[in-house]
């Protein structure tokens, strides 16, 4: 079974819009953390948000929220207030374990494409 | 953030040939280093995670010989591609785990590998 599912991979939004990008993820370890990168057609890696499986409420970084449902074990990435920068690739990803060391599992990504 | 140097950003080679990636930690030192291929329109996968002082673990299905790494220093691993083929064209990507207070890990800028 896929860890890391991203059903979208394409999404279009008007510029000001907020949008969603959904992730679903699967792992019986109770310790995991959860990442969003952005990825621009440069090919750099941007750290979005973090989300930690024992964190009580939904984090947020700017115009970036997690949107954590860990029963249904999604955690998906609302941006509000969309920019033509946010056009790229986004990125959900999952690191099991309590070990910081631990290697991130990534899902097959969206592109998200921001419209006048 | 942590700084993970990357170098080259973007490289041509013959087939035959073989190609040298490094990757640098220039604020901390890193016991492991996380090494990713992304082809086009596709997501980071593992290819093989490299520790200081001991061989490094590949992912199931990565060729050791073809893919030789090396992590000779606390601030320094490197990938080479050894005898490259067109097939072997990607995006290669390196990783530190996270760092001190930081959740996230540390990307390097990647390296396009092009092989003609």
């Amino acid at each position: 079974a896929q860890k890391i599912t991203q059903t979208q991979p394409g999404m279009f939004v008007q510029e000001k819009e907020a949008v969603t990008l959904d992730c679903t993820y699967d792992t019986s370890d109770p310790s995991y953390g959860l990442f969003w990168y952005k990825q621009p057609s440069s090919g750099e890696m941007i750290f979005l948000i973090y989300q930690g499986s024992y964190d009580q409420q939904n984090a947020t970084e700017g115009r970036y929220s997690l949107n954590f449902q860990k029963a249904r074990k999604s955690a998906n990435l609302v941006i509000s207030a969309s920019q033509l920068g946010d056009s790229a690739m986004y990125f959900c990803a999952m690191r099991e374990g309590t070990g910081g060391g631990n290697k991130l599992t990534f899902g097959t990504g969206t592109q998200l494409k921001v419209e006048l | 953030g942590a700084v993970v140097s990357q170098h080259p950003s973007w490289v041509i080679c013959k087939s035959g040939t073989s190609v040298k990636i490094e990757c640098r930690s220039l604020d901390f030192q890193a016991t492991t280093m996380f090494w990713y291929r992304q082809f086009p329109k596709q997501s980071l996968m593992l290819m093989a995670t490299s520790n200081e002082g001991s061989k490094a673990t590949y992912e199931q299905g990565v060729e050791k010989d073809k893919f030789l790494i090396n992590h000779a220093s606390l601030t320094l691993s490197t990938l080479t591609v050894t005898s490259a083929h067109p097939e072997d064209s990607s995006f290669y990507i390196c990783s530190s785990p996270s760092q001190g207070a930081y959740t996230e890990a540390f990307f390097g800028q990647g390296t396009r590998l092009t092989v003609v």
